[in-house]
């Protein structure tokens, strides 16, 4: 079965560092981009950033490139088939489920076809 | 930057009848998008992609159509499930996304 599974929800104090993780199975992991989405309580889903597995190419959207917002990064340790969300100061605003979605492979298309189960981050002093 | 408006916001509609949820792109983004349903509590989960190909496993009830910029969901003959929160996505810019604001689909 195909399948990406996120670690637990976390509860942090403002300034602290995370790294949340998503492990995959069922597939070749290197073969397939990660996309991280975010669902901050009550509202709408929001694009963070993909990365390849494959060579840890990397891209961000706009609203959450590491030069503009500072924090959030992405990486994956493949040997594991593991991709990573990490901030180094996080803050209440960070409060959310994140998701990471698989990105199919399918003649140009690039939907989300598999999803983690979520990961609900919770920053509170 | 592509921003994808989904309306109506909220759509109130009997169980067995056809609901239609629209969703509008700022510039043509071909038929490059996607269509994710979201139950309470539950992660999103693919429904159609490239404006009206299901997804594995998604039932027949479910069809989009559409190019350009504008899209169309149709759900006929609604089912209990159904009741959700739908999600537009354009991926014509990849790898650049943009998701619509959502579209709840409630019981009348």
């Amino acid at each position: 079965e195909v399948q990406l599974v996120q670690s637990g929800a976390e509860v942090k104090k403002p300034g602290e560092s995370l790294k949340i993780s998503c492990k995959g199975s069922g597939y070749t992991f290197t073969s397939y981009w990660i996309g991280w989405v975010r669902q901050m309580p009550g509202k709408g889903l929001e694009w963070l950033g993909v990365i390849y597995p494959g060579d840890s190419d990397t891209r961000y959207s706009p609203s959450f490139s590491p030069s503009v917002q500072g924090q959030v990064t992405s990486s994956v340790d493949k040997s594991i088939s593991t991709a990573y969300l990490q901030w180094s100061s996080l803050k209440a605003s960070d409060t959310a489920m994140y998701y990471c979605a698989r990105v199919m492979l399918s003649a140009g298309h690039y939907g989300m076809d598999v999803w983690g189960q979520g990961t609900t981050v919770t920053v509170s002093s | 930057e592509i921003v994808m408006t989904q309306s109506p916001a909220t759509l109130s509609v009997s169980p067995g009848e056809r609901a239609t949820l629209s969703c509008r792109a700022s510039q043509s983004v071909s038929i490059n998008l996607a269509w994710y349903q979201q139950n309470p509590g539950q992660a999103p989960r693919l429904l159609i992609y490239g404006a009206s190909s299901r997804a594995t496993g998604v039932p027949a009830r479910f069809s989009g159509s559409g190019s350009g910029t504008e899209f169309t969901l149709t759900i006929s003959s609604l089912q209990s499930e159904d009741f959700a929160v739908y999600y537009c996505q354009q991926y014509n810019d990849w790898p650049m996304y943009t998701f619509g604001q959502g579209t709840k689909l409630e019981i009348k």
